[in-house]
């Protein structure tokens, strides 16, 4: 089975740039989460789809991250403008979507701020 | 919000000893989780407890879980250096995954 895949793994833009991420999930997994997790802390959920509604988006900074999850499937996470602050790793996770159980993670996208 | 603090918050052990990870919270919960993370790559699901368990085993893990006391802990036995890794609790209340800020267990040789 194959996993949640993501890309890029590596993206480094000047602030005020925009930069998109994209994933796609483990295939059948109604669930898709968009976590940042900053160095050396825990992973923040920024927005929880449940198929291709938003469940949770209470933590995404609206002025400048959006995200979709066109047709249920995959997902495209955007910054513009991005800030230093937003230097992270971003990490695509999904699930079966039957009550909160395992997550399934990517390998995450690192962003560098300049 | 952080809902889950692990306590230490690094740890280095010899090969062959035991580690012992601890995770408070403050609401109530439905299930909780731990997962693994080694430098530079995703997380990964170790294992679940649900809010009426109070103990899980899975190879050499063992998971606790104390809702009186709002606390888990992990412990992992007979470590080896291929067990080096961050260790997270995350908790399940609202039907979304909170995340602790994490160990970072170093094993070594």
């Amino acid at each position: 089975e194959a996993g949640v895949a993501q890309s890029p793994r590596y993206k480094i833009i000047e602030k005020r740039q925009s930069v998109a991420f994209w994933c796609n999930p483990i295939s059948g997994h109604a669930t898709l989460y968009w976590y940042q997790q900053i160095l050396g802390q825990g992973p923040k959920l920024l927005i929880q789809f449940q198929n291709n509604g938003v469940v949770d988006d209470s933590q995404l900074p609206k002025d400048r991250f959006s995200a979709e999850r066109l047709k249920g499937v995959d997902s495209t996470l955007k910054i513009q403008p991005a800030k230093l602050e937003d230097s992270a790793v971003y990490l695509c996770a999904s699930s079966s979507g039957r009550s909160t159980g395992e997550l399934f993670f990517g390998e995450g996208s690192r962003l560098t701020v300049l | 919000s952080q809902q889950g603090e692990e306590d230490p918050q690094a740890l280095s052990i010899q090969e062959g000893e035991n580690a012992t990870m601890n995770c408070s919270y403050k609401t109530s919960i439905n299930n909780l989780q731990w997962y693994r993370q080694n430098s530079g790559r995703g997380l990964v699901h170790l294992i679940l407890i649900r809010s009426n368990e109070r103990e899980k085993h899975s190879g050499r893990l063992r998971v606790t879980l104390d809702t009186s006391k709002k606390s888990s802990s992990l412990l992992i036995t007979a470590s080896r250096a291929a067990d080096t890794a961050s260790y997270f609790c995350a908790t399940d209340a609202i039907g979304k995954l909170i995340f602790g800020q994490g160990t970072e267990l170093s094993v070594k040789p």
